[in-house]
């Protein structure tokens, strides 16, 4: 079974740049979720997605993220513009149950770094 | 503030040793998870507790969930250098809601 796959791994780019990252989840699982997770730190919760429809993304700071899920497969998640604070792993997720005990497969994650 | 708190932060041992790494909260846990980071790669579940007082082993790993379920412990028996990695316990507070991460302990073990 194939995990979830996640490009690029790693990007640079300077402040006030736009980037988008890509997610594809372990076929089948219909719940979908991005992390950003710190150096130092452990992966928070930015965005979770049931099939194509927004669950929570209370932690999303919506003014500069922005994330879809289009046909509730794969995802694409957006920074614009990029401040330094945004320098992170941001790790996509997928699960066939939500919440509970479900038991997220988690992908190899992106690294940014803003310059 | 961090919902959950992990200790130590760090830990570097000799394999063959044995270890415990804590995970502790103020709040009360439906359900804990842990995980195993290595770099370059996503956290891997695992273990989930559900009940006060449980007991898991895996293999060489055995993992407690407090009577209070407000806190829990994963201990290493002869660590070895593939134990290597960023341990990340996960509390839900209620069935149905997300898991919240702690900050992790990042454990090194030499050969």
């Amino acid at each position: 079974e194939a995990g979830v796959a996640q490009s690029p791994r790693y990007k640079i780019i300077e402040k006030r740049q736009s980037v988008a990252f890509w997610c594809n989840p372990i076929s089948g699982h219909a719940t979908l979720y991005w992390y950003q997770q710190i150096l130092g730190q452990g992966p928070k919760l930015l965005i979770q997605f049931q099939n194509n429809g927004v669950v929570d993304d209370s932690q999303l700071p919506k003014d500069r993220f922005s994330a879809e899920r289009l046909k509730g497969v794969d995802s694409t998640l957006k920074i614009q513009p990029a401040k330094l604070e945004d320098s992170a792993v941001y790790l996509c997720a997928s699960s066939s149950l939500a919440g509970v005990i479900g038991e997220q497969y988690f992908g190899p994650g992106t690294r940014l770094t803003v310059t | 503030t961090q919902l959950l708190e992990q200790s130590p932060q760090f830990l570097s041992i000799q394999e063959g040793e044995n270890l415990t790494v804590y995970c502790n909260s103020s709040s009360v846990f439906s359900s804990l998870q842990w995980y195993r980071q290595e770099p370059g790669e996503g956290p891997v579940l695992l273990v989930t507790v559900v009940t006060g007082g449980e007991v898991k082993k895996l293999k060489r790993l055995t993992f407690q969930f407090g009577d209070a379920r407000k806190d829990s412990s994963l201990h290493i028996t002869a660590a070895q250098p593939g134990d290597t990695g960023l341990y990340l316990c996960a509390g839900a507070r209620n069935y149905g809601q997300n898991f919240v991460f702690g900050p992790g302990t990042r454990l090194s073990v030499l050969p």
